[in-house]
């Protein structure tokens, strides 16, 4: 069975600084992209970074260029999303998503992490 | 980068009824990579369909897609109680993946 369980969110001051984790299990972790994908309260689905199955690519939403790096570990079935310089409209549930082997439409998604910015 | 919008915003049925969500792209949608999700409140999206018109493992033929191009359509047959919920579009085609803003289909 196909899991990914999601941790690290949590309240943080503007400017500060986040990192996200995702646990994969029951599948070959290291053959699929990966994903982020965030959602404000009360508002729809927004792509926020894609890493390929090597990590040799890596792709952002403009918001976020400069401030989150997408990463993984193969060797643990692991990605992550290093959140520096946040804001308010940083504050979302973020979910991480399983990809295809070639595009990135998503199969599988964890159960997400509220992140919350404010002072 | 392509821009998806969906319409209606709400759509109110009753149970039974046909739903017909739209969705369409400010330029064409490489090789019909557009898939739609369903999500309820406190849940993550489940996917439905991908590939415009394939349904995913598990989903009941009450749900299809069709469409290409910059045109496409989510189509409920006949509206359960569990189908009321948010749908949106997304597309994968090209670089950045983007979602559609969402179709609320609500019990009228």
């Amino acid at each position: 069975e196909v899991q990914l369980v999601e941790s690290g969110g949590g309240l943080v001051q503007p400017g500060g600084s986040l990192r996200l984790s995702c646990a994969a299990s029951g599948f070959t972790f290291s053959s699929y992209w990966m994903s982020w994908v965030r959602q404000a309260p009360g508002k729809g689905l927004e792509w926020v970074a894609n890493i390929k199955q090597d990590g040799s690519e890596k792709y952002y939403v403009d918001s976020v260029k400069g401030r989150f790096t997408i990463s993984r570990d193969n060797a643990k079935n692991s990605l992550y999303l290093q959140m520096n310089s946040l804001r308010a409209e940083d504050t979302a549930v973020y979910y991480c998503a399983r990809g295809g082997t070639t595009v990135t439409m998503y199969r599988y998604w964890g159960q997400g992490t509220l992140v919350t910015v404010s002072s | 980068e392509i821009v998806l919008t969906q319409s209606p915003g709400t759509l109110s049925l009753s149970p039974g009824e046909r739903a017909t969500l739209s969705c369409r792209a400010s330029q064409s949608v490489s090789s019909s990579y557009l898939a739609w999700y369903q999500q309820k409140p406190g849940q993550a999206p489940r996917l439905l369909i991908y590939g415009a018109s394939s349904r995913a493992t598990g989903i009941p033929d009450r749900f299809s897609g069709s469409g290409s191009g910059t045109d496409f359509t989510l189509t409920i047959s006949r509206l359960e109680p569990e189908d009321f919920a948010v749908y949106y579009c997304q597309q994968y085609g090209s670089s950045p993946v983007a979602f559609g803003q969402g179709t609320k289909v609500e019990i009228k």
